[in-house]
């Protein structure tokens, strides 16, 4: 079975500041993975996902997230904070059989202080 | 941007009612999902759908049904609302193939509040 933990579920940053947002996944198999994030009382946008070409992923919004097997992590990183950053960021892990749904961790809350 | 759509966004309803709540989605996409997120909780697939005709329980047991004679529509439906299912609900579609890498993309979600 496949799963993602994220480490603290509040993160707060100074505006400019960098963001680091944290997931180790466990997988028997190779995992696609994937980083969404969710604004108040809107649906979930795909910041970026990990589909086994090159480790290190650029998403949207300056983000990026590096693959690495050997601490099986895909920790999430942006260089400098905006306040716009603020939001509740999701990794997740997609099946490699069977409903290829995905599975979520349980969410980190950015703050961004100004 | 993804072109899925839900209504309502928000939903208030008593206790006992009969409730759908309605997904669509323009790309042509086979797979569809329905997920329950309680406010600041992680998400919970509850529904999934290969395609047309084609529906499954997800990982979260839920007393509401959904139906998949479209292709591009996937309602969810609950025959008697109670307080215990208020939540907000994700609808999301992916395309087939390509394997475990699809992106999936979700609508605004709808949000039910049951008195």
């Amino acid at each position: 079975a496949q799963s993602v933990t994220q480490l603290g579920s509040h993160v707060s940053v100074s505006e400019g500041a960098l963001v680091l947002l944290r997931c180790n996944y466990s997988s028997s198999v190779p995992p696609y993975l994937f980083w969404y994030v969710q604004y108040p009382n809107q649906g979930l946008q795909l910041l970026l996902k990990y589909t086994s070409a090159a480790t290190l992923v650029k998403g949207i919004n300056g983000f990026e997230a590096e693959f690495k097997k050997s601490e099986t992590s895909f920790h999430l990183t942006k260089p400098s904070a905006h306040m716009s950053d603020a939001a509740e960021y999701f990794c997740a892990v997609s099946r490699s059989a069977g409903r290829r749904a995905l599975t979520f961790g349980s969410g980190t809350r950015l703050q961004v202080q100004p | 941007e993804a072109d899925i759509y839900q209504t309502p966004r928000y939903l208030v309803i008593g206790t006992g009612k009969k409730i759908t709540l309605e997904c669509s989605q323009t790309m042509g996409h086979d797979k569809m999902y329905w997920y329950q997120q309680d406010p600041g909780m992680e998400l919970h697939l509850i529904h999934y759908s290969y395609g047309v005709n084609s529906t499954e329980k997800g990982d979260l047991s839920s007393e509401s049904t959904v139906s998949r004679i479209r292709t591009e529509h996937f309602p969810l439906t609950l025959e008697s609302a109670r307080p215990s299912h208020t939540s907000q609900y994700l609808c999301a579609s992916s395309e087939s193939g390509q394997g475990a890498g699809n992106t999936i993309y979700f609508g605004e979600g709808s949000w039910l509040t049951v008195v």
